[in-house]
Order: structure tokens, then C-alpha cells, then sequence
């Protein structure tokens, strides 16, 4: 049962443009979410989160959108950059039974082309 | 650099031998998290831990593998009698433990079954 979905493997994109990485999710009572951005043999790293008292979040080229009936969030890095190309995770938590589990999705792979 | 320090970053195991997988997390976070990232997968929740507590171990499976953090010391993440479909990248994250906090991973333990 994958609580938190993203359905595009991959995405490429022009330097300069907009990037948007999609996510989908199912937990109505997921109340914070995150965006990370993974490179090849190393850790994923937080990039921005936002709570779901928000809808929007904004810091520096990246911004995230929170869209709760929709139960839809995505990432927009404006403008992309070649060092922005790796896999985007987005993740979800929400306390159960008194703890706090981090759901991850399958990741985007982003590739920023020069 | 006071991050998620964990060791070794590459382990080769044989078939049927122990694998042990060291996490120190950020200096004063108390709760710890294992993910695993099979090839071309993405990160899956092993287990949450508190000091010497299991708080959440619903994505271990339920054999061969354990996992602790004691009151003094890293977490250890241990797989006894590896098989190759252990071979993956195991990532350990922390956080301070309030929900709305950021969780932040370490580089990675990648393990190879032989």
C-alpha cells in the first residue's frame, strides 16, 4: 500500500526552466511534508518542507505547493540549474499511535540538461 | 560537521555471514530511523527507535534482521545469515522528535552480498 506516490520516474528539463516534481498521496491525516533531493552514493537531503496548515512555501529557487482536497503536492525549482539533476524523493508523516513515521515515494529522477 | 554519521560506508558480506551497520545521529536527537534502497527502488522504512527503545519496527523483516540504540552508543542495525537480496544502501535518519522536524540522513551504509 504505497501512501505516497510518484508516478514520474523521470523527468528532463532545460537549464533555465521550470522544473515541477509531482506527488500524490492518500493519508488525509498526513500533517507535514517534505521534499528531498538525492545524488548518486550519497544521503538524501532535506531541500523545504511544509505543514498542513499551509499551502505554499517558498525558499530561494525552490517553492512548494500543498494542495489538501486535492491531496496533491508538488516542487517547482525556478530557474533549473545542470547541479539540480537527481532523484527528488517527497515524504509525508503523520503521528500514529504516538509515533512518527516518514513515508517516502519511489522518487523522480530530475535531469537538467545544459 | 555534526551530522548523521554512519559506518562503514561499504560492507562486503558473504552469503550466511553478519552484517552490522553503525549510526551516530545528530548530537541531541533521540529517535533514530532505518530506511533500505534496493537497486533502482526507493526508501523504504525499516524501523524508528528512541534510547533503547523500538518504537515502530513494521518495515523490518521478521527475520535475520534486529536493530537497537542503546542509552550510550550508535544505533546498530544488524543482519544475520546475509542473503544477496540484502545487498542494498541502508540509510539511518534522526530528528529532535517533534512532529514538524526535519529528519536528516546519513551518507549511507552500502551493503554487498557475495
Amino acid at each position: 500500500d504505497q501512501q505516497v506516490k510518484q508516478n514520474s520516474p523521470s523527468l528532463s528539463v532545460q537549464e533555465g526552466r521550470i522544473s515541477i516534481l509531482n506527488c500524490d498521496y492518500t493519508n488525509s491525516m498526513f500533517d507535514y511534508f517534505l521534499w528531498y533531493k538525492k545524488y548518486p552514493a550519497e544521503g538524501p537531503t532535506f531541500l523545504i518542507s511544509i505543514s498542513s496548515i499551509k499551502d505554499k512555501n517558498e525558499d530561494g529557487r525552490f517553492t512548494v505547493f500543498l494542495n489538501k482536497s486535492a491531496k496533491h503536492l508538488s516542487l517547482h525549482i525556478v530557474p533549473s540549474q545542470p547541479g539540480d539533476s537527481a532523484v527528488y524523493f517527497c515524504a509525508a508523516t503523520v503521528l500514529t499511535s504516538g509515533t512518527y513515521k516518514y513515508i517516502f515515494g519511489t522518487g523522480t529522477r530530475l535531469k537538467v540538461l545544459a | 560537521n555534526a551530522g548523521v554519521m554512519q559506518n562503514p560506508r561499504h560492507l562486503v558480506r558473504r552469503r550466511g555471514q553478519e552484517a552490522r551497520l553503525r549510526c551516530s545521529p545528530v548530537k541531541g536527537h533521540s529517535h533514530v530511523y532505518w530506511y533500505r534502497q534496493l537497486p533502482e527502488e526507493g526508501l523504504k522504512f525499516m524501523v524508528y527507535l528512541q534510547k533503547e527503545n523500538i518504537i515502530d519496527e513494521s518495515g523490518m523483516p521478521k527475520e535475520r534482521f534486529s536493530a537497537e540504540f542503546p542509552k550510550e552508543g550508535p544505533s546498530i542495525l544488524r543482519i544475520q545469515q546475509v542473503v544477496r537480496g540484502d545487498s542494498a544502501a541502508y540509510f539511518c535518519a534522526s530528528s529532535p522528535g517533534q512532529v514538524g522536524n526535519t529528519i536528516y540522513f546519513g551518507e549511507g551504509s552500502w551493503l554487498t552480498v557475495v
